[in-house]
């Protein structure tokens, strides 16, 4: 069974500072990962895909994804408090007709 | 965007009870997952569906079964509800291909289990 795992836990970021997660897949057939947010006592929902090798940036998020370790980290750059939630890292293994395997998420509290 | 709309959202059964949880989307995706989430677990498998008529079990399939009886439904059932399926259950659905990844979730039902 597919395990991802997310680090860390929990993270205390202050207003306007980075946050930076971390998730490793323990599948080598993983080959997309997501990340998804999720704001407290809401659905999650998806905040950005990485499927190459290298860097993706989008606004203030950034993703990063090294293949060959199977691991993939985001990054929240000019942290807000709105930016407060559950980051779910997401990896699907097997091809297309796989479902997603998520990670237990990171818990972020940006501080005003 | 994506509809996705679950029901009951939140619901209180007995021990042994039956419950049965439901999803519809609007979104014609083929694929529709059940998720459960508690403290510490993330978001775990339950069943998934590629289309009407079809259910898979996931990673946690045990207490549960699935029903699709058509594109836009798919449904979660608790024979014997136990304590311990006490949970949040998210619905969702996706697309295929690449897309497979983006899936759209539906508010949750909280479920107690007494």
């Amino acid at each position: 069974q597919q395990k991802v795992q997310q680090s860390p836990e929990s993270l205390i970021v202050p207003e306007g500072g980075m946050a930076s997660l971390n998730c490793t897949s323990s599948d080598r057939n993983v080959d997309y990962f997501w990340w998804y947010r999720q704001h407290s006592g809401k659905s999650p929902k998806m905040l950005m895909s990485i499927f190459s090798n290298g860097e993706k940036e989008e606004g203030r998020f950034t993703v990063h994804l090294n293949k060959a370790s199977l691991h993939t980290s985001l990054h929240i750059r000019d942290s807000q408090p709105s930016d407060s939630a559950l980051y779910l890292c997401a990896a699907r293994g097997g091809g297309f007709a796989s479902a997603l395997t998520f990670g237990s998420g990171t818990k972020v509290i940006v501080l005003p | 965007e994506a509809a996705v709309t679950q029901s009951p959202r939140n619901k209180v059964a007995v021990t042994g009870g039956k419950v049965t949880l439901s999803c519809n989307q609007t979104n014609n995706h083929n694929n529709m997952y059940w998720y459960r989430q508690d403290t510490g677990h993330g978001l775990r498998l339950i069943h998934y569906s590629y289309g009407a008529g079809s259910t898979e079990k996931g990673d946690i399939p045990d207490g549960y079964k699935a029903s699709r009886p058509s594109q836009e439904n798919f449904s979660l059932i608790l024979e014997l509800a136990t304590p311990s399926q006490t949970s949040v259950y998210f619905c969702a659905s996706g697309g295929t291909g690449e897309n497979t990844g983006q899936l759209y979730f539906g508010e949750g039902s909280k479920l107690t289990v007494l």
